[in-house]
């Protein structure tokens, strides 16, 4: 059972480069999520998707660009990266309101 | 808006000693409460939920309670073990608008032999 996948698990980045990272679910699920881990601060919705074709800001959007390419694949893209946005990040994915969240295992991000 | 406040660790604690962990929330109406466990270098799992008041969700050892008067979903087991040693994070999630959690800080707990 391969659930949410995330690739990749690590990278690191000068400023001012781009990277997209890959978010995949094999649940059939309709909603993903992207959220940034960092410390002391809990997890923080960047963006999520409530359904294929939709997309919606979250708590802290600016800076990431994202793709619901279909039903299984979400995609999160750093257009010009800051030191800033090291992070670990996570992609999560849901059945529909009220049903529990399943993670990727997280991507380090390191922003020099 | 949402939000969710938990005690903030490290807890340290020795083998078989009781663990709490507080959580209490802010959400219009009646969410969805979860405590979600990260263990090292891993993504988050459920540990447990409660969708309405007054249910209790239970998993390995660990309960919560869903108290709408005090809007508390406090983590407890009683006899902890190595194992157990992770971060824990309390989360809500609204009845509306899609299934956003909205997580705490996060508590790491670490139990010694």
């Amino acid at each position: 059972n391969a659930g949410v996948t995330q690739t990749p698990k690590f990278q690191v980045l000068k400023t001012g480069q781009s990277m997209t990272l890959q978010c995949a679910q094999d649940m059939n699920h309709n909603s993903m999520y992207w959220y940034r881990q960092d410390p002391g601060m809990g997890l923080r919705l960047i963006y999520y998707s409530a359904s294929e074709g939709t997309t919606d800001k979250g708590e802290v959007p600016n800076g990431y660009n994202v793709s619901r390419l279909n039903k299984r694949e979400f995609s999160l893209r750093l257009e010009s990266a800051a030191p800033s946005q090291t992070s670990v990040y996570f992609c999560a994915s849901s059945e529909k309101t009220n049903t529990e969240a399943f993670f990727g295992q997280g991507t380090r991000l390191t922003v020099v | 808006g949402n939000s969710v406040t938990q005690m903030e660790g490290p807890v340290t604690l020795s083998e078989e000693a009781f663990l709490t962990i507080n959580c209490t929330y802010t959400a219009t109406g009646y969410p969805s409460l979860f405590w979600y466990v990260q263990y090292p270098g891993e993504g988050l799992q459920l540990l447990l939920k409660a969708t309405k008041a007054d249910d209790k969700g239970s998993n390995k050892g660990f309960e919560a309670t869903y108290r709408k008067e005090t809007t508390s979903f406090h983590l407890e087991k009683g006899s902890v073990q190595v194992s157990d040693s992770a971060v824990y994070f309390c989360a809500l999630s609204p009845k509306y608008a899609g299934n956003k959690l909205t997580f705490g800080g996060g508590t790491r707990v670490l139990v010694k032999p």
